[in-house]
């Protein structure tokens, strides 16, 4: 079975602009889950979907959001990027909320 | 304010020896915990549950201890392996439906 696949792996972005970040969870997993790790920190929950809504959510600002599609696959939006939302974002899927299984994550990096 | 705390920042142990990683938390409402185990580059990789009806679970080399009254899960490897040098995040939750609470990791490094 195919693992958690995130895109891109990586990303620099200006400050101010936007990025969309897309994560495909493992195939009949119906929760997906996002993270922010950055360096010192440990793994912040942003927000989780489960069948297209979103279930639970985090205490990041309103630029985060997300998404999840009729197939589960999700993607965040970060809008009007700061330096310091340069970080590891990682989405995990778990097939009812329970065990999560992470993707390699997407590092991105705003200059 | 951490819910979940691994006051141990890294740890070193001797290859063969036991590791052994703490985590402490403060929700009286959790009851599923989980550890994870994450190389540099990779995403964490799902080690171990045990949910609070259980105060020990096994796999292999790897046996979590839970205790609830003192709200404090360990994670023991026996015997411990260069191969296990890595990051160790604990997790929690309030059960299904919750999300997970991580802590700040441990970065356990084993000598050959």
């Amino acid at each position: 079975k195919a693992g958690v696949t995130q895109t891109p792996r990586y990303l620099i972005k200006t400050r101010g602009q936007q990025v969309t970040l897309s994560c495909s969870p493992i195939s009949g997993h119906r929760s997906v889950s996002w993270y922010q790790q950055t360096p010192g920190q440990g793994l912040q929950f942003l927000f989780e979907y489960f069948s297209e809504t979103q279930r639970n959510k985090g205490n990041f600002p309103g630029r985060f959001s997300g998404r999840q599609f009729s197939n589960s696959r999700s993607e965040m939006n970060v809008s009007t990027l700061e330096l310091g939302d340069s970080a590891l974002y990682l989405c995990a899927s778990s097939l009812m909320g329970d065990e999560q299984y992470f993707g390699p994550g997407t590092r991105l990096t705003v200059t | 304010d951490q819910q979940v705390k691994q006051n141990s920042p890294s740890l070193s142990v001797q290859e063969g020896r036991i590791s052994i990683l703490n985590c402490d938390y403060t929700n009286s409402m959790f009851d599923y915990f989980l550890w994870y185990k994450k190389y540099p580059a990779e995403g964490p990789t799902f080690l171990i549950s045990i949910s609070s009806i259980k105060d020990k679970n096994e796999d292999g080399r790897f046996t979590v201890f839970l205790n609830k009254s003192a709200k404090h899960l360990s994670l023991h490897i026996v015997p411990s392996q260069p191969g296990d040098s890595a990051v160790y995040f604990c997790a929690a939750s309030g059960g299904y439906g919750q999300n997970f609470v991580f802590g700040p990791g441990t970065r356990l490094s084993v000598l050959p």
